[in-house]
């Protein structure tokens, strides 16, 4: 089955820097690869998604790059803010699978101002 | 109002006991999930249900029953918890072939 590893589990940056986080799969079937974003006391909530068809993709300070021949995909968050802390997890699908996700162990975002 | 409403957000109970975490959806979703979350392994897949009636197995289904009778509830059951089964636990739903899961905002469980 599908396996997804993430890095780093913790992030540590200063206001205003960039933060990436890394994530490799296992399934080269694989063609759905969204990420979440859970703040305290919350359940996890979509901030970008990109499908194998697709190389990059960015939502105002969010992008998500995507390279099939490695297997893996990055988040960016650019010009970081102190609300961007929060754990960030990716996940794998093949859809034709169903709506099933395997998701990254996660990575803790610090933003220091 | 429209969501995805987990119930209790607490829950402490015994060894042995049986306990029950409700999850509710309005959006009429055919797809619902459960997972727990636990330090150090994200969120695992309990089980899951392509619609009403209809259930499967995620990656860690020992200990746990699932029901589906009705498309907007999903309760999960835990017929004797045991210790290793304290976690927080989500419960999420989404729409056929969009992939975008929608999640509760859990139920923290702790078992004595």
């Amino acid at each position: 089955g599908e396996n997804v590893e993430q890095h780093p589990s913790t992030l540590s940056v200063q206001e205003g820097d960039s933060a990436v986080i890394k994530c490799t799969y296992s399934d080269s079937a694989s063609n759905y690869f969204p990420w979440y974003k859970q703040e305290l006391g919350k359940g996890p909530q979509l901030i970008i998604d990109i499908r194998s068809n697709v190389g990059e993709k960015k939502d105002q300070r969010i992008a998500v790059t995507l390279n099939k021949t490695a297997k893996h995909f990055s988040l960016h968050i650019t010009e970081t803010q102190p609300e961007d802390s929060a754990v960030y997890f990716c996940a794998a699908s093949f859809m034709e699978y169903g709506n099933k996700l395997v998701f990254g162990a996660g990575t803790i975002l610090r933003v220091k101002s | 109002d429209a969501g995805i409403t987990q119930s209790p957000r607490y829950k402490i109970t015994e060894t042995g006991r049986q306990v029950t975490l409700m999850c509710h959806q309005t959006w009429s979703h055919s797809y619902m999930f459960w997972y727990r979350q636990d330090l150090g392994h994200g969120l695992r897949l309990i089980y899951y249900s392509a619609a009403a009636d209809i259930t499967d197995k995620g990656e860690v289904p020992d200990g746990y029953v699932v029901s589906r009778s009705k498309t907007e509830n999903f309760p999960l059951t835990l017929e004797s918890a045991t210790r290793s089964q304290t976690s927080v636990y989500f419960c999420a739903s989404s729409e056929a072939g969009t992939g975008v899961q929608h999640f509760g905002d859990g139920t923290r469980l702790s078992i004595l």
